[in-house]
């Protein structure tokens, strides 16, 4: 079964620093996600991206987050000067088209002291 | 943006019963999914769900695009310890929107 992969699992990082956490989407896919789950709380939209682009962002992801495909295969998100507020998991998804189901990495745990 | 009304938001059961979870919405949807997240996981997904009306079952799961297109259920059947877990209800209100998700149903499921 093709999975979404995403590296590290765990991120710990000083306020202020940069970060960048990475996936490998789903070979044949077309649109990308990240999303963040906050501890305990609901799955939250980030950003979407397609045709080398965002496609969509929501007001969580401000001037701090940026995305890029750098290649053919990885998909990042860069958050370029971390809050004690961005501690949450991260998920990198993707998808055939938006109206499919999206397929979902495992996370990335980021934590921020 | 969006908002998705999920119930219940937890639920303790006792192993072999079965359970129902809904899931509201104030636009129509296109598209209602059900997905269960294990503790340090990322979201799985069990069903999808593209047309109203639309009956879908995987396994012990089932579950339906209401009618109205602003609601979807999902049962489980027969529950066994490893339903426990997290599930969500996400949607898409049209073909160029991201998935929007519910707050989840914690299920615990007591042997």
């Amino acid at each position: 079964e093709p999975e979404v992969t995403q590296t590290p699992s765990h991120q710990v990082t000083q306020m202020g620093q940069e970060v960048i956490l990475r996936c490998v989407p789903i070979s044949n896919h077309l649109y990308f996600y990240w999303y963040r789950q906050i501890l305990g709380q609901k799955v939250e939209f980030l950003v979407s991206f397609y045709n080398n682009e965002i496609s969509e962002k929501s007001e969580i992801f401000d001037d701090q987050f940026s995305v890029e495909r750098p290649d053919g295969s990885n998909f990042t998100l860069k958050i370029r000067s971390t809050k004690l507020e961005d501690s949450a998991m991260y998920f990198c998804a993707s998808s055939e088209g938006q109206q499919y189901g999206y397929t979902f990495g495992s996370g990335t745990r980021l934590t921020v002291v | 943006g969006q908002q998705l009304n999920q119930s219940p938001q937890s639920m303790f059961i006792q192993e072999g019963e079965d359970v129902s979870m809904n899931c509201t919405s104030s636009s129509i949807f296109n598209t209602w999914l059900w997905y269960k997240q294990d503790p340090g996981e990322g979201p799985v997904l069990l069903i999808a769900l593209y047309k109203a009306g639309e009956l879908t079952s995987n396994g012990r799961l089932t579950a339906q695009f209401g009618i109205t297109r602003k609601d979807s259920f999902l049962n489980i059947s027969a529950s066994i310890p490893s339903d426990v877990g997290i599930y969500f209800c996400a949607g898409t209100y049209s073909g160029n929107t991201p998935l929007v998700f519910g707050k989840g149903t914690r299920l615990s499921v007591i042997a």
